[in-house]
C-alpha cells in the first residue's frame, strides 16, 4: 500500500525537543521531495520544512528556522524532523507529505503538544 | 495572517455550483502554480487540484481550478453533502522561499 506514516509526537515541556519520523512504503521514496506541514488546533495549514530527494535542498519556514532540522535516510525510506526549543506555538498535528505534482500523498499526522 | 487570502466560509445547496477564491501576489500565485486541498473533518488533507487546473486520478470532474494573474479559484459543481469540508489553496513564494497556504475556506452544504 502506498502510504506515509508519522510517529514521534507527544507531550513535551516548553524548551524541550522531539524527533518526528515519517516512514514511507509502496513507492520509490528516494525519487520524491518530502515536506512537513503542521496544523494547530482549530487552525489552518502551515508549511514547516521540506527536503529534496537527495537531501541537497532543505527549506524552513521562518517560524522554525534555527530550531527545527529536517533530514532523510533513503535506505530506511524515512524523513525526520528534529524539533528543538519547543514552545506552545508549536503545538499542532504534524503531517508529512510527498511532493509529486502538489502534495499528493499525506500521512495521518502526529500530534505534538507543548505544555508544562 | 496567511500570505494567501481566502474567505473563511462559503455555502451552497445540494446540486448547486460554488466557487472558492484565493488571492495572492506577484511573488507567489503571480509566478507559480496553485494547488488546492480538501480536508474532511478529522482527516489529513487530500490533493484536489494541482498546477492550477489538473485533477489527480480519482478526483471527480465536478472539481475544477483556474488561475488569473495573482488569484485562483476552485469551483465545485453538482454540490454533494460529502463536499462539506475545509478547502486550502497553496503556492510557492519566490520571495520567502516557502510554500504558503491560504487560511482555508469552510464549505457548508445546506
Amino acid at each position: 500500500e502506498v502510504q506515509l506514516v508519522e510517529s514521534g509526537g507527544g507531550l513535551v515541556k516548553p524548551g524541550g525537543s522531539l524527533r518526528l519520523s515519517c516512514t514511507a512504503s509502496g513507492f520509490t521514496f528516494s525519487s520524491y521531495s518530502v515536506h512537513w506541514v503542521r496544523q494547530a488546533p482549530g487552525k489552518g495549514l502551515e508549511w514547516v520544512s521540506s527536503i529534496s530527494d537527495s537531501s541537497r535542498f532543505m527549506y524552513y519556514a521562518d517560524s522554525v528556522k534555527g530550531r527545527f532540522t529536517i533530514s532523510r535516510d533513503n535506505s530506511r525510506n524515512s524523513v525526520y524532523l528534529q524539533t528543538n526549543s519547543l514552545s506552545a506555538d508549536d503545538t499542532a498535528v504534524y503531517f508529512c507529505a510527498r511532493e509529486g505534482g502538489g502534495f499528493d500523498l499525506w500521512g495521518q499526522g502526529t500530534l505534538v503538544t507543548v505544555s508544562s | 495572517q496567511s500570505v494567501l487570502t481566502q474567505t473563511p466560509s462559503a455555502s451552497g445547496t445540494l446540486g448547486q455550483r460554488v466557487s472558492i477564491s484565493c488571492s495572492g501576489s506577484r511573488s507567489n500565485i503571480g509566478r507559480k502554480d496553485v494547488n488546492w486541498y480538501q480536508q474532511l473533518p478529522g482527516t489529513a488533507p487530500k490533493l484536489l487540484i494541482y498546477n492550477n487546473n489538473q485533477r489527480p486520478s480519482g478526483v471527480p470532474d465536478r472539481f475544477s481550478g483556474s488561475k488569473s494573474v495573482t488569484s485562483a479559484s476552485l469551483a465545485i459543481s453538482g454540490l454533494q453533502s460529502d463536499d462539506e469540508a475545509d478547502y486550502f489553496c497553496a503556492s510557492w513564494d519566490v520571495s520567502l522561499n516557502n510554500w504558503v497556504f491560504g487560511g482555508g475556506t469552510r464549505l457548508t452544504v445546506l
